[in-house]
């Protein structure tokens, strides 16, 4: 069965700073990770995902995320945050055969500060 | 186009008392999940459909029962609350399986059971 660990609770950046947040995965296989974000009083919404191919995948507001397998890492970065994206973030695994279901992260809560 | 939409937004219930919480989606997805979220355990997967008229158990099942006799619902019920079902309920739908395709969200349902 796949996990996903995210080893940040909480994270603080400075409104301009970069970000990476870490998403660590257990899986057999080639995984499909997803990355997604919950603004507060929201749902989940999707920010990127990688199923194959080139391992640096973009995705919306800004965002892009690195697959390493080597590490068992699917990391989350931004060059540079804006107040805006102040909010929790999800990384999810999943799998290819028939798998209904995906799994998540704890989250890691990110506040900006200005 | 709503998108997933969910109904209560909030509720209180007292020990119990049951409940159903509604999930309507206007995107023709086949698949659809009840989730809930509790504070450092990121999202659980209660039950999933993977068409009308089926439901599957997933992550954390017990106390809940779920039915999908159309297409566009999936109805999330709980018999007898109990104060360990307080927590943020969301629904999400998806074209395909969860594993390798986009989830939407809902909003979330915000259950207090006293």
């Amino acid at each position: 069965a796949q996990s996903v660990t995210q080893p940040d609770i909480h994270i603080t950046v400075s409104e301009g700073a970069s970000l990476e947040l870490r998403c660590n995965y257990s899986y057999g296989a080639t995984p499909y990770l997803f990355w997604y974000v919950q603004s507060p009083g929201q749902g989940l919404q999707l920010l990127l995902k990688y199923f194959s191919g080139d391992t640096l995948v973009q995705g919306i507001k800004g965002f892009e995320a690195e697959f390493k397998r080597s590490q068992s890492s699917f990391n989350l970065r931004k060059p540079s945050v804006h107040w805006s994206d102040a909010a929790e973030y999800f990384c999810a695994v999943g799998a290819n055969f028939g798998n209904e279901k995906l799994t998540f992260g704890t989250g890691t809560r990110l506040t900006i500060i200005p | 186009n709503a998108g997933v939409t969910q109904t209560p937004k909030f509720r209180v219930l007292k020990t119990g008392q049951s409940m159903t919480l509604l999930c309507a989606q206007d995107m023709n997805h086949e698949y659809m999940y009840w989730y809930r979220q509790d504070p450092g355990m990121g999202l659980r997967l209660i039950h999933y459909s993977v068409g009308e008229g089926t439901t599957a158990k997933g992550e954390v099942p017990d106390g809940y029962n779920v039915s999908r006799l159309k297409k566009q619902n999936f109805l999330l019920g709980l018999e007898s609350a109990a104060p360990s079902q307080t927590s943020v309920y969301f629904c999400a739908s998806s074209l395909g399986l969860a594993g390798v395709n986009e989830q939407f969200f809902g909003p979330g349902t915000r259950l207090t059971v006293l």
